[in-house]
């Protein structure tokens, strides 16, 4: 298995706080992403990260904010939580953009 | 733009049944298609993939084959098994993905009953 850890792997919120998400790894892979996974949704990217300080929006990033300052670390911020943001939250690494991505174990987020 | 669509489930099954698992695909270029699993509470886990055309990717009993002729990469086992419960996403990755590296179907859940 890919060596990818998410924390924490479950957080309970109310709407209006701040909260931030870590994803590391250990694989030294150039690329990591953050998707939200909802009911009748799959899979959505949220941002990605190219490589240290370089990151870029998905199809779904309104409302969130990202952070990679070293290779093995990318932090997801939502700056206000809100109820539409309680999701599931998986990280994936890859080596090169359109490579075979592995995933972590996932971030169950509820915002009350 | 890419796209996926899978077979809507929930599939049921007997244990030791063939499954079956469409998956067609909308894209430009020459892309390459993945199976990934999920089992309950965890993350997705690549399952098997291939690159080009005719190429069959295979893993734990399941395999694909990158059908070109009709854009598919359908997903078989011929005999599953209690432990193959789990949702099965059909992914693609190509050319010209913009912001989308990744493009999944929306999930096929599984159930295989003893």
């Amino acid at each position: 298995d890919a060596g990818i850890t998410q924390s924490p792997r479950h957080k309970v919120t109310e709407t209006g706080t701040p909260v931030t998400l870590r994803c590391h790894q250990t694989e030294n892979h150039r690329y990591m992403y953050w998707y939200r996974q909802d009911p009748g949704h799959g899979l959505r990217l949220i941002h990605y990260s190219y490589g240290v300080k370089d990151t870029d929006k998905g199809e779904v990033s309104d409302g969130y904010s990202v952070s990679r300052s070293k290779t093995e670390d990318f932090l997801l911020t939502l700056e206000s939580a809100t109820s539409s943001q309680t999701s599931v939250y998986f990280c994936a690494i890859s080596i090169a953009f359109t490579d075979t991505q592995y995933f972590g174990p996932g971030t169950r987020l509820t915002v009350l | 733009g890419n796209s996926v669509t899978q077979m809507e489930g929930p599939v049921t099954l007997s244990e030791e049944a063939f499954l079956t698992i469409n998956c067609t695909y909308t894209a430009t270029g020459y892309p390459s298609l993945f199976w990934y699993v999920q089992y309950p509470g965890e993350g997705l886990q690549l399952l098997l993939k291939a690159t080009k055309a005719d190429d069959k990717g295979s893993n734990k009993g399941f395999e694909a084959t990158y059908r070109k002729e009709t854009t598919s990469f359908h997903l078989e086992k011929g005999s599953v098994q209690v432990s193959d419960s789990a949702v099965y996403f059909c992914a693609l990755s190509g050319p010209l993905s913009g912001n989308t590296p990744l493009v999944f179907g929306k999930g096929t859940r599984l159930s295989v009953i003893a």
